[in-house]
């Protein structure tokens, strides 16, 4: 089982550019959720994907958007890049289908995103 | 909204002996559940200890144990017999449905010999 993989794994854009990050989820896992680590913070919830739709949002703009593939995997995009977006962004993946016992998600190694 | 707070940025620990990490939340929800993550410097995160807020047991797993405060809102982790791979961010977690995950800033755990 190769768990949750992120590609890359660095990634380096100047301001107003345009950046998109993958994300495998786990073998079984059908739900996808990316998240926001700023230096020294703890992870910000950005939205979760789920049957190809995005079942719920945080408090980010849209120029943040995704997309969820057959297949399961997903992509994160970011338009217009800011010097604040300079993060680190990580995916997590979890199992729905039926109601949750609890709410496990196994995160991947995560994209090291640098704005200049 | 539902917010985690952890006071402690830093903490020390020597090994073998035993720390305590601690977290604080606020919700309305009676149903949730609670987490606490480790994030060493190779930036995987991973599930270290779960609580589920109905049950009154503390959750337990080898050297890691919970302190589960419902009514003051309160789960610390105690971290017992600690190793120098215990050394990493500790994050606490809320979640009450299949959604987001809510975290606080971490702990930043050092273990020195």
């Amino acid at each position: 089982d190769a768990g949750v993989t992120q590609s890359p794994t660095h990634l380096i854009k100047t301001r107003g550019q345009q950046v998109t990050l993958r994300c495998s989820p786990k073998s079984g896992h059908d739900t996808v959720s990316w998240y926001q680590q700023a230096l020294g913070q703890g992870p910000q919830f950005i939205f979760q994907y789920y049957e190809e739709e995005e079942r719920q949002r945080g408090n980010f703009p849209d120029r943040f958007s995704g997309h969820q593939f057959p297949n399961y995997s997903s992509e994160l995009n970011v338009n217009a890049l800011l010097l604040g977006d300079s993060a680190l962004y990580l995916c997590a993946s979890s199992r729905r289908g039926y109601k949750f016992s609890y709410n496990e998600q196994f995160f991947g190694p995560g994209t090291r995103l640098t704005v200049l | 909204a539902q917010t985690v707070t952890q006071s402690q940025p830093e903490m020390s620990v020597q090994e073998a002996e035993t720390v305590t990490l601690s977290c604080t939340y606020d919700t309305s929800e009676s149903d949730y559940y609670l987490f606490w993550y480790k994030q060493p410097p190779s930036r995987q995160m991973i599930l270290v200890i779960r609580q589920e807020a109905y049950k009154q047991q503390n959750a337990t797993e080898n050297r890691f144990s919970v302190n589960f405060q419902k009514a003051a809102k309160s789960f610390s982790l105690k971290i017992s017999d600690s190793q120098l791979g215990d050394a990493a961010m500790y994050f606490c977690a809320y979640g009450n449905s299949g959604y987001a995950l809510n975290f606080g800033k971490g702990t930043s755990l050092l273990v020195t010999p």
